[in-house]
């Protein structure tokens, strides 16, 4: 069965820092990636996502996300974090090859940035 | 803009209830799935539907069954509430793998 592991649960950064949120997944075939973002009293919305090609996939808000298959990774980053960013981060993965796919998430990470 | 609309922000239900939860999107989208959300466990799949009365088992089935008899519309359906079942629901459609998923505002739902 699929998998999506987030395994930061909770980051707290002041504003300028770096960020990288670490997603992995378990499949073996070829899959479809996704990062979205719960910002506080909102729905999820999508971030970014990867179907193929360059492995480095840029989303909204300057957030970018890398693809390693040999890693089975998809870890989210942003090079200066701001206040508003302030938001639950969920990785989420969907094979490819069939219209009619399910798509699975991970536990999510909330992170809380430091003013 | 695409729209996913939950019929309700907030319900509370008594135990033993059978409750209803509805979901419609404008997009003409063929996949439709139900997602309960909980704190630390992420969102996890209850349902999915690909096409009008079909569906598939998510992850987390149990004490749930859904019905899609519109393409538009998608409902979850609580046989028995029971505490446990106390959570955010989230209805979201795609067109279809490897498209974005729209989420709805979500049900909070609580079962007393």
């Amino acid at each position: 069965a699929q998998s999506v592991s987030q395994h930061n649960h909770h980051v707290i950064l002041s504003e300028a820092a770096s960020l990288e949120l670490g997603c992995n997944y378990s499949y073996g075939g070829t899959v479809n990636l996704f990062w979205y973002v719960q910002y506080p009293g909102q729905h999820l919305q999508l971030l970014l996502k990867y179907f193929s090609g360059d492995p480095l996939v840029k989303g909204i808000k300057g957030f970018e996300a890398e693809f390693i298959k040999s890693k089975f990774s998809f870890n989210l980053r942003k090079p200066s974090v701001q206040w508003s960013d302030t938001a639950e981060y969920f990785c989420a993965v969907s094979p490819s090859g069939s219209s009619a796919s399910k798509i699975i998430f991970g536990s999510g990470t909330r992170l809380s940035i430091r003013p | 803009d695409v729209k996913v609309t939950q019929s309700s922000r907030y319900l509370v239900k008594r135990t033993g209830e059978k409750v209803f939860l509805e979901c419609v999107q404008d997009m003409d989208h063929e996949n439709m799935f139900w997602y309960r959300q909980d704190p630390g466990l992420g969102l996890r799949l209850i349902y999915f539907s690909y096409d009008v009365k079909m569906k598939e088992k998510g992850d987390i089935p149990e004490g749930y069954s859904v019905s899609r008899e519109k393409k538009e519309r998608f409902s979850l359906i609580l046989e028995s509430a029971s505490t446990n079942q106390t959570s955010m629901y989230l209805c979201a459609s795609n067109r279809g793998a490897p498209t974005e998923a729209f989420f709805g505002q979500g049900t909070r739902l609580t079962v007393v």
